[in-house]
């Protein structure tokens, strides 16, 4: 069964430290990986695309990362603004098939 | 705003009445889906259309829910005989095909009381 995994479920960090997020996904043919940023009470927000291994997108603080196994999205000195869960889905490659994604990982970033 | 907009975006109810929801997608996107989000979770898929025909239904889609976008335009999501475990969020998001990343609107939160 296909799925999506992300770790950890949730992260703390002080402003300025450096983490990375991961989501791990077992697809039969992946078409597309897609990060996204959700806010209490929102719809989620797209943030990146990654279409093949090696890929690699920047926005502001975050670099996201695409192996044949997994994702990392790489927060650089994280500001309390970067507070949010952050939700990794994917696309298989077959007709007919809509997002499938994962539980998240809740952010919390204290200054 | 050129955004995907969904109305209501809060809507309280009572167990057994029939809520509706409405979508209406980016202009000139083809696919729409709707998703279903409870506390704590990612979105759940429950079902897509490419432009007015409905491709996939998710088992989530109990009989009790339909969803119909007529002319390829706007969709809507029905619940009929509402029941407390149907109490989420609802999203709807839009997309120009089947592989570009899709763009979601606020949602809507139904709760059943």
């Amino acid at each position: 069964e296909d799925q999506v995994t992300q770790s950890p479920e949730a992260l703390r960090l002080q402003e300025g430290e450096s983490s990375s997020l991961n989501c791990s996904y077992t697809v039969s043919g992946l078409r597309g990986l897609f990060w996204y940023r959700q806010d209490p009470g929102k719809g989620p927000e797209f943030l990146f695309t990654l279409y093949s291994a090696g890929e690699e997108k920047e926005k502001e603080r975050l670099k996201a990362t695409l192996t044949k196994k997994e994702s990392f999205l790489h927060i650089t000195a994280p500001k309390p603004e970067d507070s949010a869960t952050y939700l990794c889905a994917v696309h298989r490659n077959q007709a007919g098939t809509a997002l499938i994604f994962g539980k998240g990982t809740t952010l919390s970033v204290s200054s | 705003d050129t955004g995907v907009s969904q109305d209501p975006r809060h809507k309280i109810t009572k167990r057994g009445q029939n809520v509706t929801f409405r979508c209406d997608p980016i202009s000139e996107h083809n696919r729409l889906y709707w998703y279903r989000q409870t506390l704590g979770q990612g979105p759940e898929f429950l079902t897509y259309f490419q432009n007015e025909a409905q491709l996939e239904k998710s088992r989530l889609l109990s009989d009790r829910f339909s969803a119909e976008r007529p002319k390829g335009s706007f969709s809507t999501l029905e619940i009929q005989r509402t029941e407390q475990g149907d109490s989420a969020m609802y999203l709807c998001a839009s997309s120009v095909d089947r592989y570009t990343e899709a763009f979601f609107g606020q949602g809507t939160r139904l709760t059943v009381v």
